[in-house]
């Protein structure tokens, strides 16, 4: 099981963003996908996640409204997006593989993806 | 509102037993898995549903579970056990992580 995450990205506040994640070494559609925020020296945040198969999603309520979680299959991807960012998304952010059911334990992360919001 | 509590710190000798636990009023019931993060690297898995280890984790870590506390054990502390761990536990709507334990081996 592989969870290669999109580059560091540098933005300022009020841009648009979209993460991605390509997945691979096992059946993409059938396990849920999940991103996971970490700030600056601080710790883990379930931010929401999707059911690759049918594109079933489930947000945080912290996060809900705030960020976009979708998927493509036929490229094993999935993406987190916001459409406006402010400083205060700056962080780390991780695509996790989850179970076959939306909310579990994570057995595989990504390398992450360092997200810096600042005008 | 739902929170699992962790000690923000433990400081262990090489050798001892490292016993960190994961407390939570409403996740007594609920499975709980911890995770491993050295600076600089992603998490990753140690123990799921209270006590599995998965596969190529050491012996030396072993998870428990009793009323509304999770405990991760990690016995024979070697240098390179030095990390953040994290539990976390999940029910039908949610996902949630404790506030993670630094844990030092002096």
């Amino acid at each position: 099981v592989q969870l290669v995450q999109s580059g560091a990205e540098v933005k300022k506040p009020g841009e648009s963003l979209k993460l991605s994640c390509q997945a691979s070494g096992y059946s993409f559609p059938l396990y849920w996908i999940a991103w996971v925020r970490q700030m600056p020296g601080k710790g883990l945040e379930w931010m929401g996640t999707i059911y690759p198969g049918d594109s079933e999603t489930r947000y945080s309520p912290p996060f809900e409204g705030l960020v976009t979680i979708s998927s493509d299959r036929s490229i094993r991807t999935a993406y987190l997006q916001w459409s406006s960012l402010q400083a205060s998304d700056t962080a780390i952010y991780y695509c996790v593989r989850s179970c076959t059911v939306p909310f579990c334990y994570f057995d595989s992360w990504g390398q992450g993806t360092l997200v810096t919001v600042s005008s | 509102s739902a929170a699992l509590t962790q000690p923000p710190s433990l400081s262990v000798s090489p050798g001892q037993t490292a016993t960190i636990t994961c407390s939570g009023d409403n996740w007594g019931d609920k499975n709980v898995c911890w995770y491993q993060q050295k600076p600089g690297q992603s998490p990753f898995l140690v123990i799921f549903e209270d006590t599995r280890r998965p596969s190529g984790i050491p012996e030396r870590f072993s998870g428990s579970s009793s009323g509304s506390t999770a405990t991760l054990t990690i016995s024979e502390t070697q240098a390179m056990d030095e990390a953040v761990y994290y539990c976390q536990a999940w029910d039908t709507s949610t996902v949630i992580f404790g506030g993670g334990t630094k844990l030092t081996v002096l």
